[in-house]
């Protein structure tokens, strides 16, 4: 069975502080993808990034930047220099990656959040 | 890029009524479509994965017939809550599965059953 963890429940920062964001998670599978969101108050889940399990190369992208170790079975987040628009739940998600690129699909499982507070 | 649909983004409904939730793909066909609930403060739970033309499957303790989901075309997933009662207000939340995108989420329904 597949399994997330996010131990961090809450996080609280004062901006322009780095925060790193914690995903831990379990599979059977060989191939699988990852993903995180970020669900503000309004309740859309806003896409961040998805990588896949063939791929370690840290990632990039203005101020977040990921570190996925399949050693360590982790996929963290870090966002750089926090602005209070960061602000908002962030999921970190895991599925088979069969069927999701020839439009069959499986399940994501997700973490149980982390809610990031940015305050001035 | 990929967009879902979903409608309505919130509805008050009286105990015992139905409530329809339309998921709409409007720029790619999903084959596959999920259907998630989040109770506030919590994940998302999958409730149900149905595939164009084909029953839903339902995840363990989620009663298929309270929820009726319906995936009649490769554009459109419908949940209807039957006899809706205060303890399934929830946000309910749709994602898409397309064969370009992965998946793509809709903005979600608050629903509350008074």
């Amino acid at each position: 069975a597949q399994k997330v963890t996010q131990a961090q429940t809450e996080i609280s920062v004062v901006e322009k502080e780095d925060v790193t964001l914690d995903c831990v998670y379990e599979t059977r599978d060989t191939t699988y993808y990852l993903f995180w969101y970020k669900q503000p108050p309004s309740g859309e889940l806003v896409f961040l990034i998805r990588r896949n399990s063939f791929d370690e190369q840290n990632e990039i992208s203005g101020r977040y930047s990921w570190n996925f170790q399949k050693s360590t079975s982790s996929f963290n987040f870090t966002i750089t220099a926090s602005q209070v628009v960061d602000s908002a739940v962030y999921f970190c998600a895991l599925s088979e990656a069969r069927g999701i690129l020839t439009g069959g699909g499986n399940k994501l499982t997700f973490g149980t959040g982390t809610q990031l507070k940015v305050e001035l | 890029g990929a967009v879902v649909s979903q409608h309505p983004s919130w509805v008050i409904c009286k105990s015992g009524t139905s409530v329809k939730i339309e998921c709409r793909s409007l720029d790619f066909q999903a084959t596959t479509m999920f259907w998630y609930r989040q109770f506030p403060k919590q994940s998302l739970m999958l409730m149900a994965t149905s595939n164009e033309g084909s029953k839903a499957t339902y995840e363990q303790g989620v009663e298929k017939d309270k929820f009726l989901i319906n995936h009649a075309s490769l554009t459109l997933s419908t949940l209807t809550v039957t006899s809706a009662h205060p303890e399934d207000s929830s946000f309910y939340i749709c994602s898409a599965a397309g064969m370009v995108y992965g998946y793509t989420f809709g903005s979600g329904t608050r629903l509350t059953v008074v």
